[in-house]
């Protein structure tokens, strides 16, 4: 299979304690993204970076949540002191950007379910 | 604030109905839109997406969308709904300008009865 995969796809976790999850984009993919999706909720965008640039952070993402895309290819995203309310699924996708087509569609992965107890 | 609505939690069409899924939003400039469909157990997959040009546009599975302009409407439309289209559907809008964020709707859940 040549998409998106996530490790681990469940983690389970005691309050206080720092979660590092992986995300292996297509690999020919030059954008990377990383989503929080809550039940009943729709993907909240987190980040996302061009190569190993991260070039975009939403405001959601606290001071404890930092991501890395150190060689352009799979990614990182850690939560350092989790809460409850980090709870989530969260989603990694890529996409191709060109220079005739600056965007395209996300192909996303199954995602890493967190729970903190 | 910019959003992406999606009205309907929830739409439920008899198979061989045309279906309609409804997203409005409110984002500044011209963005990109997209519609993203989630069946039990797998990821989030696109279905099809509008840049520019005609205001009707196809996708996978027979889907299309209609964006409006005026209406900052992107609906999902399908002549003919079938069982196995039963899913959830989100709409999503991609800014141009200020970075490549992606605003997502909170999805609509279809229901197509036999």
């Amino acid at each position: 299979d040549t998409g998106v995969s996530q490790d681990p796809r469940h983690k389970i976790t005691k309050r206080g304690q720092n979660v590092t999850f992986r995300c292996d984009p297509i690999s020919e993919h030059n954008r990377l993204y990383w989503y929080r999706q809550t039940l009943g909720q729709g993907p909240e965008f987190l980040t996302y970076f061009q190569n190993e640039a991260q070039l975009e952070k939403s405001r959601l993402l606290s001071d404890r949540f930092s991501a890395e895309r150190p060689k352009g290819s799979f990614s990182t995203l850690e939560i350092q002191r989790t809460e409850q309310g980090d709870s989530a699924m969260y989603l990694c996708a890529s996409s191709l950007a060109t220079e005739s087509q600056s965007y395209n569609e996300q192909f996303f992965g199954p995602g890493t379910r967190l729970t903190v107890l | 604030a910019q959003s992406v609505a999606q009205p309907e939690d929830q739409v439920n069409v008899a198979e061989g109905n045309p279906l309609t899924v409804k997203c409005t939003y409110s984002v500044s400039g011209n963005p990109y839109l997209f519609w993203y469909v989630q069946y039990p157990n797998r990821g989030l997959q696109f279905l099809l997406k509008y840049i520019t040009g005609d205001n009707l546009v196809k996708g996978s599975y027979g889907f299309e969308a209609e964006f409006n302009k005026s209406q900052t409407s992107f609906h999902l439309k399908k002549p003919s709904a079938l069982v196995s289209d039963s899913a959830l559907y989100f709409c999503a809008v991609t800014l141009r300008t200020g970075g490549f964020k992606t605003i997502f709707g909170a999805g609509t859940r279809l229901f197509v009865k036999a």
